[in-house]
């Protein structure tokens, strides 16, 4: 079945380790990715995206993410993390000529420890 | 910025109610999403419209219609609320295909029903 893995399903970090988030799909053709992050008690908030060029993509707060065709993955990344990254993130794709479905994935919820 | 408008927090309605839930958007967004967010499962499309009065059932349908009358305003029906549709309801929108985008999302709803 076609789909977005997230391996990571809880993640538990000290302020300052590095974060990767792993995120892998499924879907032939092409698509858009996105990294989305929900803060306790917040909406959905785009962390970045990528539609082409540059597979390496930089978002807000410090987050960047790859995108590696032939492995299908689009892994979330940031040096250093901080308290307030404590959040949910979402890995999402959208196939263009599908008339602009997003398909999610299960989601990574991160602690970080101060 | 973007808007995406969900009229209710938070509701509790009882078992057999009809349930609305309302959501509307300022930004002339061709298509409307509606999701349900659970933990451990991630986002699941219920339903998108990508016009008005269009719309497509999504992964997890059952139980549930829409409704888009207007452009900017996007409906959800439970028809007959159930304990197993509990859950908190995500609305988004987003340009349609041809352009760079994304979705955008709503504060969400938190249903339960009792």
């Amino acid at each position: 079945a076609q789909s977005v893995s997230q391996h990571n399903h809880h993640v538990i970090l000290s302020e300052a380790a590095s974060l990767e988030l792993g995120c892998n799909y499924s879907y032939g053709g092409t698509v858009n990715l996105f990294w989305y992050v929900q803060y306790p008690g917040q909406h959905l908030q785009l962390l970045l995206k990528y539609f082409s060029g540059d597979p390496l993509v930089k978002g807000i707060k410090g987050f960047e993410a790859e995108f590696i065709k032939s492995k299908f993955s689009f892994n979330l990344r940031k040096p250093s993390v901080q308290w307030s990254d404590t959040a949910e993130y979402f890995c999402a794709v959208s196939r263009k000529g599908t008339g602009n479905q997003f398909y999610f994935g299960t989601g990574t919820s991160l602690t970080v420890i101060p | 910025d973007v808007k995406v408008t969900q009229s209710s927090r938070y509701l509790v309605k009882r078992t057999g109610e009809k349930v609305f839930l309302e959501c509307v958007q300022d930004m002339d967004h061709e298509n409307m999403f509606w999701y349900r967010q659970d933990p451990g499962l991630g986002l699941r499309l219920i339903y998108f419209s990508y016009d008005v009065k269009m719309k497509e059932k999504g992964d997890i349908p059952e139980g549930y219609s829409v409704s888009r009358e207007k452009k900017e305003r996007f409906s959800l029906i439970l028809e007959s609320a159930s304990t197993n549709q509990t859950s908190m309801y995500l609305c988004a929108s987003s340009f349609s295909e041809g352009g760079l985008t994304e979705a955008f999302f709503g504060q969400g709803t938190r249903l339960t029903v009792v």
